[in-house]
Protein backbone atom coordinates (compact mmCIF):
# COMPACT_ATOMS: atom_id res chain seq x y z
CA UNK A 1 0.00 0.00 0.00
CA UNK A 2 1.54 3.18 -1.03
CA UNK A 3 1.31 6.11 1.19
CA UNK A 4 3.02 8.73 -0.74
CA UNK A 5 2.02 8.67 -4.85
CA UNK A 6 3.99 10.17 -7.72
CA UNK A 7 1.60 9.51 -10.29
CA UNK A 8 3.05 11.18 -13.23
CA UNK A 9 6.40 9.08 -14.23
CA UNK A 10 7.95 11.80 -16.49
CA UNK A 11 7.26 15.04 -17.33
CA UNK A 12 8.65 17.70 -20.02
CA UNK A 13 9.11 21.48 -19.92
CA UNK A 14 10.41 24.00 -22.11
CA UNK A 15 13.21 25.92 -20.50
CA UNK A 16 12.13 28.70 -18.77
CA UNK A 17 8.72 27.42 -18.09
CA UNK A 18 7.12 26.44 -14.72
CA UNK A 19 7.24 22.88 -13.81
CA UNK A 20 4.65 21.47 -11.25
CA UNK A 21 5.76 18.19 -10.00
CA UNK A 22 2.50 16.25 -7.61
CA UNK A 23 2.48 14.15 -4.67
CA UNK A 24 -0.32 12.40 -2.92
CA UNK A 25 -0.37 10.99 0.06
CA UNK A 26 -2.49 9.14 2.26
CA UNK A 27 -2.03 9.70 6.06
CA UNK A 28 -3.66 12.64 7.19
CA UNK A 29 -1.15 12.13 10.33
CA UNK A 30 2.41 13.13 8.43
CA UNK A 31 3.83 16.55 9.97
CA UNK A 32 6.55 17.28 7.52
CA UNK A 33 6.94 16.68 3.79
CA UNK A 34 10.33 16.90 1.40
CA UNK A 35 11.42 16.78 -1.96
CA UNK A 36 15.02 15.00 -2.86
CA UNK A 37 15.98 15.80 -6.23
CA UNK A 38 18.30 12.69 -8.06
CA UNK A 39 20.84 12.89 -11.07
CA UNK A 40 22.21 9.90 -12.87
CA UNK A 41 24.83 8.08 -11.20
CA UNK A 42 24.55 10.68 -7.96
CA UNK A 43 22.24 9.98 -4.38
CA UNK A 44 19.27 12.13 -3.95
CA UNK A 45 20.19 15.49 -2.33
CA UNK A 46 17.76 17.38 -0.20
CA UNK A 47 15.70 20.28 -1.96
CA UNK A 48 12.60 21.47 0.00
CA UNK A 49 10.68 20.82 2.86
CA UNK A 50 7.31 21.82 4.34
CA UNK A 51 5.63 21.66 7.64
CA UNK A 52 2.20 21.02 7.72
CA UNK A 53 1.35 24.03 9.68
CA UNK A 54 1.76 25.72 6.76
CA UNK A 55 0.45 25.43 3.45
CA UNK A 56 3.64 27.16 1.08
CA UNK A 57 7.25 27.04 1.50
CA UNK A 58 9.19 28.88 -0.87
CA UNK A 59 13.56 28.49 -1.72
CA UNK A 60 14.42 30.71 -4.45
CA UNK A 61 12.93 29.10 -7.64
CA UNK A 62 11.43 26.43 -6.03
CA UNK A 63 8.08 26.73 -4.51
CA UNK A 64 5.74 23.66 -2.33
CA UNK A 65 2.40 23.82 -1.72
CA UNK A 66 0.68 21.38 0.82
CA UNK A 67 -3.08 21.01 0.69
CA UNK A 68 -3.67 19.13 3.60
CA UNK A 69 -7.70 18.22 2.88
CA UNK A 70 -6.78 17.39 -0.72
CA UNK A 71 -3.91 15.15 1.02
CA UNK A 72 -1.60 16.95 -1.89
CA UNK A 73 1.79 18.54 -2.23
CA UNK A 74 2.75 19.88 -5.37
CA UNK A 75 6.80 20.88 -6.53
CA UNK A 76 6.81 24.46 -8.28
CA UNK A 77 10.17 25.36 -10.28
CA UNK A 78 10.09 28.79 -11.72
CA UNK A 79 11.71 29.44 -14.24
CA UNK A 80 12.36 26.08 -15.34
CA UNK A 81 16.72 25.41 -16.31
CA UNK A 82 17.80 22.22 -17.83
CA UNK A 83 20.15 21.90 -15.18
CA UNK A 84 16.68 21.08 -13.36
CA UNK A 85 16.62 17.82 -15.40
CA UNK A 86 16.26 15.32 -12.91
CA UNK A 87 14.36 12.61 -11.01
CA UNK A 88 12.45 14.11 -8.26
CA UNK A 89 10.94 12.22 -5.26
CA UNK A 90 8.39 13.26 -2.66
CA UNK A 91 9.03 12.12 0.79
CA UNK A 92 7.50 11.68 4.24
CA UNK A 93 9.94 10.83 7.40
CA UNK A 94 7.76 8.95 10.52
CA UNK A 95 7.48 10.64 13.47
CA UNK A 96 10.20 12.79 13.75
CA UNK A 97 12.38 10.52 12.52
CA UNK A 98 14.48 9.54 9.49
CA UNK A 99 12.67 6.83 9.04
CA UNK A 100 11.21 8.20 4.97
CA UNK A 101 8.88 6.73 2.98
CA UNK A 102 9.84 8.03 -0.88
CA UNK A 103 7.83 8.25 -3.70
CA UNK A 104 8.55 6.53 -7.27
CA UNK A 105 9.13 9.38 -8.70
CA UNK A 106 9.03 11.89 -11.34
CA UNK A 107 11.37 12.33 -14.14
CA UNK A 108 11.88 15.96 -15.70
CA UNK A 109 13.17 17.17 -18.45
CA UNK A 110 13.95 20.36 -19.21
CA UNK A 111 14.11 21.16 -22.70
CA UNK A 112 16.26 24.16 -24.03
CA UNK B 1 33.65 19.06 4.84
CA UNK B 2 33.69 15.17 3.51
CA UNK B 3 30.54 14.04 2.20
CA UNK B 4 28.68 10.52 2.35
CA UNK B 5 31.27 7.48 0.91
CA UNK B 6 29.99 4.14 -0.57
CA UNK B 7 31.94 1.41 -1.66
CA UNK B 8 32.38 -0.43 -3.83
CA UNK B 9 29.65 1.41 -6.65
CA UNK B 10 29.04 -1.84 -8.99
CA UNK B 11 29.37 -5.12 -7.84
CA UNK B 12 28.29 -8.29 -9.98
CA UNK B 13 27.45 -11.59 -7.45
CA UNK B 14 25.40 -14.84 -8.11
CA UNK B 15 22.53 -16.20 -6.27
CA UNK B 16 22.87 -17.60 -3.04
CA UNK B 17 26.12 -15.78 -2.60
CA UNK B 18 26.73 -13.01 0.54
CA UNK B 19 27.68 -9.64 -0.33
CA UNK B 20 29.11 -6.25 2.09
CA UNK B 21 28.18 -2.77 1.43
CA UNK B 22 30.45 -0.18 3.00
CA UNK B 23 29.21 3.32 3.82
CA UNK B 24 31.24 5.93 5.69
CA UNK B 25 28.97 8.97 6.86
CA UNK B 26 29.79 12.74 6.53
CA UNK B 27 31.74 14.25 9.55
CA UNK B 28 29.57 14.49 12.48
CA UNK B 29 26.58 12.70 11.91
CA UNK B 30 25.57 9.83 14.33
CA UNK B 31 22.88 8.53 12.42
CA UNK B 32 22.93 6.47 9.44
CA UNK B 33 20.40 4.50 7.41
CA UNK B 34 20.28 2.49 4.32
CA UNK B 35 18.21 2.28 1.30
CA UNK B 36 17.16 0.12 -1.43
CA UNK B 37 16.29 1.25 -4.64
CA UNK B 38 15.10 -1.18 -7.36
CA UNK B 39 14.49 0.09 -11.01
CA UNK B 40 11.57 2.47 -11.56
CA UNK B 41 10.87 3.21 -7.94
CA UNK B 42 11.85 5.68 -5.08
CA UNK B 43 14.34 4.47 -2.62
CA UNK B 44 12.88 2.06 0.19
CA UNK B 45 13.90 2.30 3.83
CA UNK B 46 16.20 -0.85 5.38
CA UNK B 47 16.81 0.08 8.46
CA UNK B 48 18.69 2.96 10.51
CA UNK B 49 21.78 2.83 13.29
CA UNK B 50 22.22 5.32 16.08
CA UNK B 51 25.19 4.84 18.46
CA UNK B 52 25.99 1.51 16.85
CA UNK B 53 22.10 0.13 17.70
CA UNK B 54 19.61 -0.70 15.40
CA UNK B 55 16.60 1.71 16.30
CA UNK B 56 14.71 1.38 13.19
CA UNK B 57 13.62 -1.26 10.48
CA UNK B 58 11.53 -1.51 6.94
CA UNK B 59 10.03 -4.33 6.02
CA UNK B 60 13.17 -6.42 5.01
CA UNK B 61 14.34 -10.16 5.80
CA UNK B 62 16.60 -10.82 8.36
CA UNK B 63 19.30 -11.91 6.05
CA UNK B 64 19.74 -8.31 5.62
CA UNK B 65 21.74 -7.21 8.19
CA UNK B 66 24.08 -4.02 9.00
CA UNK B 67 26.76 -2.82 11.59
CA UNK B 68 27.74 1.01 12.42
CA UNK B 69 31.16 1.44 14.28
CA UNK B 70 32.60 3.93 16.70
CA UNK B 71 33.52 6.07 13.50
CA UNK B 72 29.82 6.30 12.27
CA UNK B 73 31.04 4.08 9.26
CA UNK B 74 28.63 1.45 8.59
CA UNK B 75 28.12 -1.79 6.74
CA UNK B 76 25.01 -3.49 4.91
CA UNK B 77 25.28 -7.10 4.67
CA UNK B 78 22.97 -9.13 2.67
CA UNK B 79 23.04 -13.08 2.83
CA UNK B 80 21.76 -15.53 0.36
CA UNK B 81 21.28 -12.80 -2.30
CA UNK B 82 18.32 -13.44 -4.19
CA UNK B 83 17.30 -12.09 -7.88
CA UNK B 84 15.19 -9.23 -6.34
CA UNK B 85 17.98 -8.08 -4.34
CA UNK B 86 19.75 -6.22 -8.34
CA UNK B 87 19.07 -2.55 -6.54
CA UNK B 88 21.02 0.50 -5.75
CA UNK B 89 21.51 0.40 -2.06
CA UNK B 90 21.86 3.86 -0.78
CA UNK B 91 23.46 5.10 2.64
CA UNK B 92 22.57 8.49 4.14
CA UNK B 93 23.79 9.92 7.08
CA UNK B 94 22.11 12.58 9.55
CA UNK B 95 22.32 14.18 12.90
CA UNK B 96 19.90 13.11 15.38
CA UNK B 97 17.92 16.43 16.06
CA UNK B 98 18.53 18.01 12.48
CA UNK B 99 16.55 19.21 10.45
CA UNK B 100 13.19 16.92 10.06
CA UNK B 101 13.96 14.13 7.45
CA UNK B 102 17.01 15.76 5.55
CA UNK B 103 19.25 13.12 5.08
CA UNK B 104 22.65 13.38 3.05
CA UNK B 105 22.98 10.17 0.93
CA UNK B 106 26.02 8.64 -0.80
CA UNK B 107 26.43 8.24 -4.67
CA UNK B 108 25.45 4.03 -3.82
CA UNK B 109 26.34 0.49 -4.56
CA UNK B 110 24.67 -1.16 -7.62
CA UNK B 111 24.22 -4.73 -7.02
CA UNK B 112 23.53 -6.94 -9.50
CA UNK B 113 22.66 -10.88 -8.97
CA UNK B 114 22.38 -13.34 -11.27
Amino acid sequence: DQQVKQNSPSLSVQEGRISILNCDYTNSMFDYFLWYKKYPAEGPTFLISISSIKDKNEDGRFTVFLNKSAKHLSLHIVPSQPGDSAVYFCAVPWAGSYQLTFGKGTKLSVIP
Amino acid sequence: ETGVTQSPTHLIKTRGQQVTLRCSSQSGHNTVSWYQQALGQGPQFIFQYYREEENGRGNFPPRFSGLQFPNYSSELNVNALELDDSALYLCASSITGGENGELFFGEGSRLTVL
